[in-house]
């Protein structure tokens, strides 16, 4: 069975202080790995694709890496917007999505 | 540009009532529609998904179910709400299998 396990549960930061969310993944043939941004009570938004081992992308702050098990979200001096639930899932040849649960973080000024 | 329209926002309902949550699609013909479940602290659950009009997979049993009759609607029904299926639901749609998800804004569901 598929497994996606996201660490650590809750991320408290300081203004600008940079780091890093991570995704571990067990999975039959990796289709694609999707990171989500949630804010409370809100659907979650669309920030990256990842297909292939070594695979960077990046959006303002945020910068998405991608290994054979597991990916990172990185955080570069953020700024208390960045607050949010981050989400990551993965496809697999069944092409059906398994999400972690999610990391949590909090930035304050 | 696509646009996915989730209703109601939030519904606070009795136990052994019925349930209708509706998701429709604009900008997009015949995309893949989910129904995905949100509890505290766990990951998405997916519980319905359609690759066409009529038909429907179920992931998880359980006394919901699922309909789309027209191509860019998508329905969530029960005939009788259980404490159990409390939650946070969120529709979502795809242009294919491979591709990524977009989701509605959610429906935070209170079944007391």
């Amino acid at each position: 069975e598929d497994q996606v396990t996201q660490s650590p549960e809750a991320l408290r930061l300081q203004e600008g202080e940079s780091s890093s969310l991570n995704c571990s993944y067990t999975v039959s043939g990796l289709r694609g790995l999707f990171w989500y941004r949630q804010d409370p009570g809100k659907g979650p938004e669309f920030l990256f694709t990842l297909y292939s081992a070594g695979e960077e992308k990046e959006k303002e702050r945020l910068k998405a890496t991608l290994t054979k098990k597991e990916s990172f979200l990185h955080i570069t001096a953020p700024k208390p917007e960045d607050s949010a639930t981050y989400l990551c899932a993965v496809q697999a040849d069944d092409y059906k999505l398994s999400f972690g649960a999610g990391t949590t973080v909090t930035v304050r000024a | 540009s696509q646009t996915i329209h989730q209703w109601p926002a939030t519904l606070v309902q009795p136990v052994g009532s019925p349930l209708s949550l509706e998701c429709t699609v604009e900008g997009t013909s015949n995309p893949n529609l989910y129904w995905y479940r949100q509890a505290a602290g766990r990951g998405l659950q997916l519980l319905f998904y359609s690759v066409g009009i009529g038909q429907i997979s179920s992931e998880v049993p359980q006394n919901l179910s699922a309909s789309r009759p027209q191509d860019r609607q998508f329905i969530l029904s029960s005939k009788k709400l259980l404490l159990s299926d409390s939650g946070f639901y969120l529709c979502a749609w795809r242009t294919g299998e491979w591709e990524k998800l977009f989701f509605g804004s959610g429906t935070q569901l209170s079944v007391l």
